[in-house]
């Protein structure tokens, strides 16, 4: 399988919270992180989590990093129209790559 | 303002016609690299280089080259455009030795024909 995978669909109501899901094969990366790609845009690095935590919290967003399972999670609460979005997971591979999932895409119905 | 731009944001061209697409960051990081984005396939990487004349493949490299004279620019130069190499295309670069932030370009959409 891909080394860094995660669902490609989600979709929630408006002001419902999104878990945005991924799992990676790879236990050293030492950062992972998650981006926001909006239609049409760049990628926008919306948090990263240094592999010793487990858990960070950034106003609405929410990381968790379970180690053993090889499990990253992404947390919106009060999920906006405005969050509707492509979502990357991706660690830090050797040589400071990033090695990306492809993308779950968060659909925010009214 | 901190940034890395690219240009041109997008371009068509056809089979064969040497293209350049600029990279430029002004927070003097070492590294940079680029990135191609295809629908099914995520980001790959094409090149990377780790400071001044150090350039390396990623994992997509063929079909293209770069260059890295000065720290701000690093150039993606297509020589012989292909339709395969019609993608999304971003750079990105990194501060330092640890990977705790990477900058990302605008992107560069480019259409071969």
């Amino acid at each position: 399988g891909e080394d860094v995978e995660q669902s490609l669909f989600l979709s929630v109501r408006e002001g419902d919270s999104s878990v945005i899901n991924c799992t990676y094969t790879d236990s050293s990366s030492t950062y992972l992180y998650w981006y926001k790609q909006e239609p049409g845009a760049g990628l926008q690095l919306l948090t990263y989590i240094f592999s010793n935590m487990d858990m960070k919290q950034d106003q609405r967003l929410t990381v968790l990093l379970n180690k053993k399972d090889k499990h990253l999670s992404l947390r919106i609460a009060d999920t906006q129209t405005g969050d509707s979005a492509i979502y990357f997971c991706a660690r830090a591979g050797n040589n400071r790559k990033l090695i990306w999932g492809l993308g779950t895409s968060l659909a925010v119905n009214p | 303002e901190a940034q890395v731009t690219q240009n041109p944001r997008y371009l068509i061209t056809v089979t064969g016609k040497k293209l350049t697409v600029t990279c430029s960051q002004n927070m003097n990081h070492e590294y940079m690299s680029w990135y191609r984005q295809d629908p099914g396939l995520g980001l790959r990487q094409i090149y990377y280089s780790m400071n001044v004349e150090v350039t390396d493949k990623g994992d997509v490299p063929e079909g293209y080259k770069v260059s890295r004279k000065e720290k701000r620019n690093f150039p993606l130069i297509l020589e012989s455009p292909s339709p395969n190499q019609t993608s999304l295309y971003f750079c990105a670069s990194t501060p330092g030795p640890e990977v705790k932030t990477q900058y990302f370009g605008p992107g560069t959409r480019l259409l071969v024909l």
